[in-house]
């Protein structure tokens, strides 16, 4: 089963308009932490955010936002005023913390490829 | 940037031979990571290491072996390349594992198997 569920394939929007991308993940550990990673069409993988399990205040960096809930498992992701320069595949991960979890691997979900059009 | 670099960047191999990739890194972090990207499957861990000499298999492990005799350099190595192989290797970096930092990702490595 996926540990992490990134239910949009592709979203489409035009430049200034708001966007949110959903991620919902499932672990029995009480401790995790969650990220998400931009890959521009360039190819690299770049570190947005992490979020341990502990720690549900919102969180906002200039046009970015997080949403993290446990009641719902979910880690969305806002963008305010999209540009062009946004458009990237988004991918939300997860990390188990838990005694007998593997060492920091990730759990990736499969992605939300961002167009945002001019 | 975190220094992490990955060779070759790209490569292009037949079936039955055997392939070898290099993640390097100047941080001297502990833990090291491969996983590789294909289309509808995000990420998938291969192989990671917890220390030199110290490493342990992924979710899709079969048909790869790692070695990690130094700090710096984690192998990745493809013992006969299959197509099923073709796809974008990415090596990453934790100074201290358990999600407790974020993992830096090398430029990646697109191999092809024909």
């Amino acid at each position: 089963a996926q540990k992490v569920t990134q239910a949009q394939t592709e979203i489409s929007v035009v430049e200034k308009e708001d966007v949110t991308l959903d991620c919902v993940y499932e672990t029995r550990d009480t401790t995790y932490y969650l990220f998400w990673y931009k890959q521009p069409p360039s190819g690299e993988l770049v570190f947005l955010i992490r979020r341990n399990s502990f720690d549900e205040q919102n969180e906002i960096s200039g046009r970015y936002s997080w949403n993290f809930q446990k009641s719902t498992s979910s880690f969305n992701f806002t963008i305010t005023a999209s540009q062009v320069v946004d458009s990237a595949v988004y991918f939300c991960a997860l990390s188990e913390a838990d005694r007998g979890s593997t060492l920091g691997r990730l759990y990736f979900g499969r992605g939300t490829q961002l167009t945002v059009w001019p | 940037d975190a220094g992490i670099t990955q060779s070759p960047r790209h490569k292009v191999t037949e079936t039955g031979t055997p392939v070898t990739l290099r993640c390097h890194q100047t941080e001297n972090h502990r833990y090291m990571y491969w996983y590789r990207q294909d289309p509808g499957h995000g990420l998938r861990l291969i192989h990671y290491s917890y220390g030199v000499k110290d490493t342990d298999k992924g979710e899709v492990s079969d048909g790869y072996s790692v070695s990690r005799s130094k700090t710096e350099d984690f192998l990745l190595t493809l013992e006969s390349a299959t197509s099923s192989q073709t796809s974008v290797y990415f090596c990453a970096i934790s100074e201290l594992g358990q999600g407790a930092d974020e993992q830096f990702f090398g430029p990646g490595t697109r191999l092809t198997v024909l």
